[in-house]
């Protein structure tokens, strides 16, 4: 398996604009997870879904953000309107529900709003 | 609400010593699992070894370890043998048994290994 695939893995944009980061979880996983990390704050867990369905969406920080799963190899979180403090690596993850639950990393996505 | 310490920001060993990264983490349950990850500069999260609450034994991959003390809510990681490839920020992270997968993430030791 190719592991978990994010896309882009690089952003720049300018304020304001909407900004849409994709996540391709390993086949077979039920759970899937969107982190964001700053040197300030750490690790964030903004949401998880179990079998597509958000789970909880109490990391989101306000409604600039919003994430879905349409099926269950796919996954996108869209920031809109952008703003500089969104500047973050975001990382998405996936799980299996049963087994050892480890979460297998995505390379990450360097989100830079100027 | 879980929580989990990471109490040292930076660390530093010099290669082929041993290093020991703590942690200690807040929980009222009895079943959890632990974690700890590692992430090098290319920032990839990689998992490095795992422990299950209900084992006495402390789990060991290679020349990782770990002291898991149920009873003093602690779980630090033992590099043996330090290679420079083990320089990254190292995590540690709690999950409960029986709700969902979500994982409580420290907030990070930064480990330099000094040549």
């Amino acid at each position: 398996d190719a592991g978990v695939i994010q896309s882009p893995r690089h952003e720049v944009t300018e304020m304001g604009q909407e900004v849409t980061l994709r996540c391709k979880p390993i086949s077979g996983h039920d759970y899937l997870f969107w982190y964001r990390q700053t040197m300030m704050r750490g690790l964030e867990l903004l949401i998880y879904f179990n079998n597509n369905v958000p789970i909880d969406d109490s990391g989101m920080p306000e409604d600039r953000f919003s994430a879905k799963m349409p099926n269950a190899s796919f996954s996108t979180l869209k920031i809109q309107p952008s703003e500089p403090r969104d500047s973050a690596v975001y990382f998405c993850a996936s799980s299996l529900s049963s087994g050892s639950n480890e979460q297998f990393f995505g390379p990450g996505t360097r989100l830079t709003v100027l | 609400a879980q929580t989990v310490t990471q109490s040292q920001p930076e660390m530093s060993v010099q290669e082929a010593e041993t290093v020991t990264l703590s942690c200690t983490y807040d929980t009222s349950e009895s079943d959890y699992y632990l974690f700890w990850y590692k992430q090098p500069p290319s920032r990839q999260m990689i998992l490095v070894i795992r422990q299950e609450a209900y084992k006495q034994q402390n789990a060991t991959e290679n020349r990782f370890s770990v002291n898991f003390q149920k009873a003093a809510k602690s779980f630090s990681l033992k590099i043996s043998d330090s290679q420079l490839g083990d320089a990254a920020m190292y995590f540690c992270a709690y999950r409960r048994s029986n709700t969902g997968n979500q994982f409580y993430f420290g907030t990070g030791t930064s480990l330099t290994v000094i040549p």
